[in-house]
């Protein structure tokens, strides 16, 4: 069946850095562009990243520009989160999402980060 | 950045009876290929979002047919004909016409 797990969240002080990984199956994840949404405790969704399916074309939320990096390894069906110079509002669970119709219609269940003020 | 703004943010509703949420744009979501990129999003308690609609109006596989979704252009509603237990969470919309990809604020769905 369908399905993204994402791993690799963890506690990180801030300033520090963390590497996210979401594995994927049972689709073609070569043709597909993927997402990575955040949701900070009670709070609602923000779209962090995304990457085309070839991964030429990356898009980020001003928030993160220059601190986190999207990436893709079709070879091994997984894409990942480059987290740097990780704030005290970065804490959020992450989840990634593979794209459809400017949508999302698969999602992981989702990695927590948090960075303790 | 498009901004999108649901009412009600909270909404209580009778079992079997029906449910509506809005969803307004900052500006149109007509994008250059003439399609209109407006999702809903369902999270129930606990649980990962999961896209109920998109391309305003178009289920995804799976969804029961008390969700239908209306609009055009900058204003947009779900509908949910007979509300069920199983329909208790938080509901999103999210517009995928530009970068970044930006949701409303969620519409709290419980029963009275």
């Amino acid at each position: 069946q369908v399905q993204l797990v994402e791993s690799g969240g963890g506690v990180v002080q801030p300033g520090g850095s963390l590497r996210l990984s979401c594995a994927a199956s049972g689709f073609t994840f070569i043709s597909y562009a993927m997402h990575w949404v955040r949701q900070a405790p009670g709070k609602g969704l923000e779209c962090v990243a995304l990457i085309s399916s070839d991964g030429s074309n990356k898009y980020y939320v001003d928030s993160v520009k220059g601190r986190f990096t999207i990436a893709r390894d079709n070879s091994k069906n997984t894409l990942y989160l480059h987290m740097n110079s990780l704030r005290v509002e970065d804490t959020a669970m992450y989840y990634c999402a593979k794209d459809s119709m400017g949508g999302m219609d698969v999602w992981g269940q989702g990695t927590t980060v948090t960075v303790p003020s | 950045d498009v901004v999108m703004t649901q009412s009600p943010l909270s909404l209580p509703v009778t079992l079997g009876q029906p449910a509506s949420i809005s969803c307004r744009s900052s500006q149109s979501l007509v994008y250059s290929d003439g399609n209109t990129y407006l999702n809903w999003f369902q999270q129930r308690p606990g649980q990962s979002p999961r896209r109920l609609i998109y391309k305003i109006s178009y289920r995804d596989s799976g969804v029961p047919d008390r969700f239908s979704g209306s609009g055009s252009g900058t204003d947009f509603t779900l509908k949910i004909s007979r509300v069920e237990a199983e329909d208790v969470g938080v509901y999103y919309c999210m517009q995928g016409s530009q970068w970044p990809r930006t949701f409303g604020q969620g519409t709290k769905v419980e029963i009275k």
